[in-house]
């Protein structure tokens, strides 16, 4: 089945810096999503992004996708404390069946 | 308006025992789906559920299963419990399923643990 590589696994920055997770995938992927999982939370949808490089911004948020559609990264601009917690990008397949990266999860030292 | 909303939010079980989970998803919203989170691991995809009907599941084994109500509302059961069966149980819903790329939005999660 359709599987996602997403790396690193952690990473821990020093508040002020950036922060960036990859996903990438072996096979053409149709479209890529992104969630973020706070500390005892649950998943919330960040974004989608659909088109081959497209590239798509939220404040201090930065999404691609690439020119292949074979895979996607998340940047954040100078993390803040309210960064911190597990970010997972998900692809779907027409048949509706969901698969998630392993997540990244980012710490951040004030 | 009400988001996703999951019953019990937490369930203590031993082994061998049946537990059911229960979704109640977003207002309109005709898919459910159900993850399996291991504490501190991803989300593993158990079940995808649209207009009443199973449409895909996961890699897991057949004790469990679920359905999807009239109402859209979902169960989760899961029959003769082994201890690596505790997690975190998520529903999520999406608008009608049709497209392959609908957001999903999570409910809180019951987080079951097995003795």
């Amino acid at each position: 089945g359709q599987q996602v590589m997403q790396i690193p696994q952690y990473q821990h920055v020093q508040e002020g810096e950036d922060f960036t997770t990859y996903c990438n995938s072996s096979t053409t992927l149709s479209n890529i999503q992104w969630y973020k999982q706070r500390p005892g939370g649950h998943p919330v949808f960040l974004i989608q992004l659909v088109k081959s490089g497209e590239v798509k911004k939220q404040k201090r948020l930065t999404f691609q996708f690439g020119e292949a559609k074979k895979n996607s990264s998340l940047h954040i601009t100078a993390t803040q404390t309210t960064d911190v917690g597990t970010y997972f990008c998900a692809v779907n397949t027409n048949a509706g069946k969901s698969t998630f990266g392993d997540g990244t999860t980012l710490t951040v030292k004030p | 308006e009400a988001g996703v909303t999951q019953s019990p939010t937490h369930l203590i079980k031993t082994r061998g025992q049946q537990v059911t989970l229960r979704c109640s998803p977003i207002s309109g919203h005709t898919s459910v789906y159900w993850y399996q989170q291991a504490l501190g691991l991803g989300l593993q995809f158990l079940l995808w559920y649209d207009e009443g009907e199973e449409r895909n599941r996961g890699n897991f084994p057949p004790r469990f299963s679920g359905r999807q109500f009239p109402n859209y509302s979902s169960e989760l059961n899961v029959n003769a419990l082994e201890l690596e069966d505790s997690a975190l149980y998520l529903c999520a819903s999406s608008p009608r399923g049709t497209r392959s790329y609908n957001e999903q939005f999570f409910g809180p999660g019951t987080r079951l643990t097995v003795l």
